[in-house]
């Protein structure tokens, strides 16, 4: 039981380029969140899904892109990488909605330059 | 939209010394969770609140939600070393989302 597992773990990337933050949860959880740390700023909320087949906007969603592939896996999607998305970014899920705790995964520290 | 506050952003004390960070909701919350995280870790959930007024302690951890369902407070009794890292409160509103506050790092000196 690996909970919640993200790929990969450290990225740098160039100015315009993209890459996709893959996230998978092996808890049979409804729901799944992408979130980007900042120092300072907390945990800030960019995309979830509170079921297979549903995604909505977070807090601060431009620039990103998500697929829910399957009730398992949760994908995040830079398309054109800009230096203010370095950050830390976590997935999390949980087994409903905001009334359950929430299991995070490791995290992708990501640099663009 | 839903705003939650998160004071103080930093704590420095010796161990031994007791710490409390507070969290502080723009509108009421159905409930709120607090997590810690560890330098160079993710966050992990500790205990989640649904009840006015409710108190609930874990060992040297005591939380507490506010009568109005508006504010919560972490307060750890004699702090030792392994209770370093940043403590976040989140909080829900009913949906699918929390709110999470920006955190109080919490660093303490033997």
């Amino acid at each position: 039981n690996a909970g919640v597992t993200q790929t990969p773990k450290f990225q740098v990337l160039k100015t315009g380029q993209s890459m996709t933050l893959q996230c998978a949860q092996d808890m049979n959880h409804n729901s799944m969140y992408w979130y980007r740390q900042d120092p300072g700023m907390g945990l800030r909320l960019i995309y979830y899904s509170a079921s297979e087949g549903t995604t909505d906007k977070g807090e601060v969603p431009n620039g990103y892109n998500v697929s829910r592939l399957n009730k398992r896996e949760f994908s995040l999607r830079l398309e054109s990488a800009a230096p203010s998305q370095t950050s830390v970014y976590f997935c999390a899920s949980s087994a409903l909605d905001g009334t359950y705790e929430q299991y995070f995964g490791p995290g992708t520290r990501l640099t663009v330059t | 939209g839903q705003q939650v506050m998160q004071i103080p952003q930093y704590q420095h004390v010796q161990e031994g010394e007791d710490f409390t960070t507070y969290c502080n909701s723009s509108t009421t919350l159905s409930n709120i969770q607090w997590y810690k995280q560890r330098p160079g870790g993710h966050p992990v959930f500790l205990i989640q609140l649904v009840k006015s007024g409710e108190v609930k302690k874990q060992k040297r951890l005591t939380f507490q939600f506010g009568e109005a369902k508006k504010n919560s407070s972490l307060h750890i009794t004699a702090t030792q070393t392994t209770d370093v890292g940043t403590y976040f409160c989140a909080g829900g509103s009913g949906y699918s989302t929390l709110t999470f506050g920006k955190g109080t790092m919490l660093l303490v000196s033997p």
